[in-house]
Parts: C-alpha cells; sequence; structure tokens
C-alpha cells in the first residue's frame, strides 16, 4: 500500500484499557506526526519525530505514549485514557532539510505533510 | 508560541461563485503557509501552499495570498463546484529548533456549495 496507512481504523476502549495505534509510512520521509482532531480543536499537533528522534512534545498528558522504532513506523500507547480523549487521532509524515549549519530545519521542496486515514478512537 | 486564527468558521455560497478564507498568524518566524481540504470522513489533503518569498500563487481555481507584513494569508476559490464542498484548514510552519517543522493549524472553515 501507498502513502501512510493507519491501523487499526476504529478503537473503542475502557478508561482501564491499554491500546496502541499504528502508523506507517511508504513515502520515504523522515519526519512523523501525531494529530488529534476533535470538535473543539480541530488538529491539534501532539508529537513530532525527526530522524526518528521526538523534537516536540506539545504538552500532551503522560497517558499517551509514542514511539517511533524507525523512519516508516509511529507508534501511540494509550493507557487510563479519558471520555474526552475520544477524538479521530491522526498520524502524518513529510521530509525535511536539516540545516547543520544553522541548526534549525531548512525548509526544503517536500515540506508536505501526507496525513493517513486516521483512527476514531471512543473511549467508555 | 504561534497562533492561527481562521474565519470564518462557516461559508455557503452559490455553485459558480468565489469563496475567500482568511487566516491571520502570530509568529514572525513563520515562513510556510498550506492550505488543506477535508472532504467528509475522509482525511485532510494539501491544495495549495505558499512560502514566504512569496505573495501570491495560483493553481487553476485556486489561489493564495500572502501579506507577510500584516501576517495574514487568504484562500480564494473562484468559479466554485459542488465538489469543493468540505472543510478548509490553514496552517502556518515555524522552524523547530531540533529538527522537524511544526504546523499550526487554524480551526478550519466548512465550506458548502450550494447548486
Amino acid at each position: 500500500e501507498t502513502g501512510v496507512t493507519q491501523t487499526p481504523r476504529h478503537l473503542v476502549m475502557g478508561m482501564t484499557n491499554k491500546k496502541s495505534l499504528k502508523c506507517e509510512q511508504h513515502l520515504g520521509h523522515n519526519a512523523m506526526y501525531w494529530y488529534k482532531q476533535s470538535a473543539k480543536k480541530p488538529l491539534e499537533l501532539m508529537f513530532v519525530y525527526n530522524f526518528k528522534e521526538q523534537t516536540e512534545n506539545n504538552s500532551v498528558p503522560s497517558r499517551f505514549s509514542p514511539e517511533c522504532p524507525n523512519s516508516s513506523h509511529l507508534f501511540l500507547h494509550l493507557h487510563t485514557l479519558q471520555p474526552e480523549d475520544s477524538a479521530l487521532y491522526l498520524c502524518a509524515s513529510s521530509q525535511e532539510y536539516f540545516s547543520y549549519e544553522s541548526g534549525l530545519a531548512s525548509p526544503g521542496p517536500y515540506n508536505e505533510q501526507f496525513f493517513g486515514p486516521g483512527t476514531r478512537l471512543t473511549v467508555l | 508560541g504561534e497562533n492561527v486564527e481562521q474565519h470564518p468558521s462557516t461559508l455557503s455560497v452559490q455553485e459558480g461563485d468565489s469563496a475567500v478564507i482568511k487566516c491571520t498568524y502570530s509568529d514572525s518566524a513563520s515562513n510556510y503557509f498550506p492550505w488543506y481540504k477535508q472532504e467528509l470522513g475522509k482525511r485532510p489533503q494539501l491544495i495549495i501552499d505558499i512560502r514566504s518569498n512569496v505573495g501570491e500563487k495560483k493553481d487553476q481555481r485556486i489561489a493564495v495570498t500572502l501579506n507577510k507584513t500584516a501576517k495574514h494569508f487568504s484562500l480564494h476559490i473562484t468559479e466554485t463546484q459542488p465538489e469543493d464542498s468540505a472543510v478548509y484548514f490553514c496552517a502556518a510552519s515555524i522552524p523547530g529548533e531540533q529538527g522537524a517543522q511544526k504546523l499550526v493549524f487554524g480551526q478550519g472553515t466548512r465550506l458548502t456549495i450550494n447548486p
């Protein structure tokens, strides 16, 4: 399959359960992202991984734990979630260029972020 | 941090008319401004983007303008068609200190094209 895939597509879990969301990108990108999409805050960035290293944690509660074993795979481990965590969780990937001279990410020609289809999570 | 405001939240236009969606951002370091379209039940998909060294970009019926001084950018859709009905998100990207850029999204605009 091409592009960005996510499994499962739908997940219902209790507050005491532990589950994991999986994302895989087949685009050869070096950066991956987790977003939360809800009615209250559409497309809210949660985590950023660049070159397999976590570079951003957008003040996300510790009940969400990301894992990036390689540049193609990204996981989001869930435990003791709350009903307000019910949302669509989107994974995305992009190709980023890092300028070692300035220490800042330089915009390259492939900054487009490609999104996966999302996992619809319901916490009971 | 970066804050992106998007207006209007809903927009309804007659088929064939033009639609304009506006966004403002707060961080002057932002240098990349994409627009995403999300149809019902589907993933967001990029429709057009603009970088800070350009003031306007056009792709067929879609155009984006950027005013860096005022820190606002707009999406223009001309000759609207029913298939343009969707939620549109603007975003502003700021360089990350250690790697990938961060995209901060606006709240979204639900565009409805009336036949």
